[in-house]
């Protein structure tokens, strides 16, 4: 069974600029998270798709942040423009309905400069 | 509001050694998980305790959950380098089937 992949791994952009982030989750499972971890600290929600709906946006940290799940298959999370302090590691995970076990992709790393 | 907390923030501990973290949650959770995330890696799930005072070993590991459902430990008896990684544990969001709110961590250095 192929795991959650998200791409890409790494990306380093200007400040102003615009970046987007994409997660391919299990195949099979409708929930679909995104969590943004900075500077080792914690596991910070972002948001939470069931198939193509948003579920739950509270923790997108503001309108710069767009997330969509298009056919609720995969899912990106643009940013634009980005500032500084958007950089970390952003973590898709998915899991399946009414599961808590959560399946983490490997994170894209985002620096802002 | 909602809020999960571990201690300590770091551990380090000299190879042999044994290990505790402990996790705080603010409200009675009807579950808790835990998560290793290893240096460079992501979040990988290790378990799920669901009923009150239950203990869980996994090898070397050690899970406990409180009998109030609030709190929880994860033991590691002589650890590893491989144990290296920061631990997470994490509780349902409110009364969400679905999601998680999770703790700070505790990163486990392991020195040779």
């Amino acid at each position: 069974e192929a795991g959650v992949t998200q791409f890409p791994s790494h990306s380093v952009i200007e400040k102003g600029q615009t970046v987007t982030l994409r997660c391919d989750p299990i195949s099979g499972h409708d929930n679909l998270y995104w969590y943004r971890r900075v500077m080792g600290k914690e596991i910070k929600f972002l948001l939470h798709f069931v198939k193509e709906s948003k579920q739950d946006e509270s923790g997108m940290p503001n309108n710069r942040f767009l997330a969509e799940r298009t056919g609720g298959t995969y899912s990106t999370l643009k940013v634009q423009p980005a500032e500084l302090e958007d950089s970390g590691v952003y973590f898709c995970a998915s899991s399946q309905r009414h599961q808590y076990e959560q399946y983490f992709g490997p994170g894209t790393r985002l620096t802002v400069t | 509001g909602q809020q999960v907390m571990q201690i300590p923030q770091y551990q380090h501990v000299q190879e042999g050694e044994d290990f505790t973290t402990y996790c705080n949650s603010s409200t009675t959770l009807s579950n808790i998980q835990w998560y290793k995330q290893r240096p460079g890696g992501h979040p990988v799930f290790l378990i799920q305790l669901v009923k009150s005072g239950e203990v869980k070993k996994q090898k070397r590991l050690t899970f406990q959950f409180g009998e109030a459902k609030k709190n929880s430990s994860l033991h590691i008896t002589a650890t590893q380098t491989t144990d290296v990684g920061t631990y997470f544990c994490a509780g349902p969001r409110g009364t969400s089937y679905d999601k998680v709110i999770f703790g700070p961590g505790t990163s486990l250095s392991v020195i040779p």
